[in-house]
């Protein structure tokens, strides 16, 4: 069974730095594509970041220079480096697992979610 | 950036009613790369429809989805009361991978 377990979030001051754990069971995190996702507090889904199977690294425009995605393959495990942090950086963060189907996996849709961590950034 | 919009921002049916909702693209969706998620309170989303029209894996077929290019729709076709929640589209063709802002469907 597929499972992802996020940690380390909490409270930051603005212009500090937080890293994020995604803990993955029941599949290899680096043979699949991994996403970060958040959602401010009562608003919308937005997609932050993409690490292909292959280590290519995608971000939004709003996080871009600030934020760095990585992988752990010993712990299996998904990372998310987070400085300079603002108060709009404010959100629940999902990690997400990309789509696989016959043996061939995707980026996306997201087809698994973990629970999410909760970062609060202010002062 | 492709900005999706989602129509009707709430919806307010009873159970058993059809529930459909809408998601525009601001530019063509090619290959047909939108999906759509559902999120209950204190829940992380939920897939429910990949390549505008298939149902992932253990989704009731009450729900189907169906559209092309920039208009594409999320029908249920009888609600039950586990379907009252907010439901989010998705493209996927082109970073950003943009979401779009959500329908919440309430019960009447």
């Amino acid at each position: 069974e597929v499972q992802l377990v996020e940690s380390g979030g909490g409270l930051i001051q603005p212009g500090g730095s937080l890293r994020l754990s995604c803990a993955a069971s029941g599949f290899t995190v680096s043979s699949n594509y991994m996403s970060w996702v958040r959602q401010a507090p009562g608003k919308g889904l937005e997609w932050v970041s993409l690490i292909h199977s292959g280590g290519s690294t995608y971000y939004a425009d709003s996080v871009k220079g600030r934020f760095t995605i990585s992988r752990d393959n010993s712990k299996n495990s998904l990372h998310l480096q987070m400085n300079s942090l603002r108060a709009e950086d404010t959100a629940v963060y999902y990690c997400a697992r990309g789509f696989c189907s016959s043996g061939s996996c995707y980026p996306h849709p997201l087809n698994h979610w973990g629970q999410g961590t909760l970062v609060t950034v202010s002062s | 950036e492709i900005v999706l919009t989602q129509s009707p921002g709430t919806l307010s049916l009873s159970p058993g009613e059809r529930a459909t909702l809408s998601c525009r693209a601001s530019q063509s969706v090619t290959s047909s790369y939108l999906a759509w998620y559902q999120q209950k309170p204190g829940q992380a989303p939920r897939l429910l429809i990949y390549a505008a029209s298939s149902r992932a894996t253990g989704i009731p077929d009450r729900f189907s989805g169906s559209g092309s290019g920039t208009d594409f729709t999320l029908t249920i076709s009888r609600l039950e009361p586990e379907d009252f929640a907010v439901y989010f589209c998705q493209q996927y063709v082109s970073s950003p991978f943009t979401f779009g802002p959500g329908t919440e469907v309430h019960i009447k």
